[in-house]
């Protein structure tokens, strides 16, 4: 099955820089790769995602990269701010035994997120 | 409100015990999955359905089931309760399969005494 990992667990950067999120993923046939943020006492939020057809999607100052040879993909979070701070999640579409739109999310241990002002 | 609705939002129950959360999709969401999220575990994909059947199974233990009903709403039954099991229990939905994402709803938070 599909397993994918995620670091850094912990990340604490200022008011102003930039952010990045590394995941690796094993399974050749994951095709979509969403990232979730996840604050305090709530569920995770779809913030971002890519499908293996695309190299780079950016939504404002957040950007997604895909390389797909290597199995990697990254979150990009520029111009961080305060309300940044939570706990990210990558994840990667495990198709099963159905395959093609059906399948589930396999995620990865989340990285924890502080941004200093 | 993500559309997702789980309920309870906190459990409290003894070891031995057993437990029902429950789980209303989004409007006009056929899968349902479930995933439980420990401190550092993450989140860990326990099991999927799909218009009343089920279509996956991660790592659910025996003592975990879980169904989906005629109307879509899911519920998951974790019995002989263990101090291990206390979890955040998350519940989400997607029209279809995992592309475009799912919605979480809130989470049910199980303490096990």
């Amino acid at each position: 099955g599909e397993n994918v990992e995620q670091h850094p667990s912990t990340l604490s950067v200022q008011e102003g820089d930039s952010a990045v999120i590394k995941c690796t993923y094993s399974d050749s046939a994951s095709n979509y790769f969403p990232w979730y943020k996840q604050e305090l006492g709530k569920g995770p939020q779809l913030i971002i995602d890519i499908r293996s057809n695309v190299g780079e999607k950016k939504d404002q100052r957040i950007a997604v990269t895909l390389n797909k040879t290597a199995k990697h993909f990254s979150l990009h979070i520029t111009e961080t701010q305060p309300e940044d701070s939570a706990v990210y999640f990558c994840a990667a579409t495990y198709p099963g035994n159905y395959g093609g739109s059906q399948g589930n999310l396999i995620f990865g241990k989340g990285t924890k997120l502080s941004v200093k002002p | 409100d993500s559309g997702v609705t789980q309920t309870p939002k906190h459990l409290i129950t003894a070891t031995g015990q057993r437990v029902t959360l429950r789980c209303s999709p989004r409007s006009g969401d056929l899968s349902v999955y479930w995933y439980q999220q420990s401190l550092d575990q993450g989140l860990q994909f326990l099991i999927q359905y799909y218009n009343g059947e089920e279509r996956a199974k991660g790592n659910i233990l025996e003592r975990f089931s879980a169904q989906q009903f005629p109307d879509l709403h899911s519920e998951l039954n974790l019995s002989s309760l263990e101090l291990g099991d206390s979890a955040l229990y998350f519940c989400a939905s997607s029209h279809s399969g995992a592309q475009g994402g799912y919605t979480f709803g809130s989470g049910t938070r199980l303490t096990v005494v």
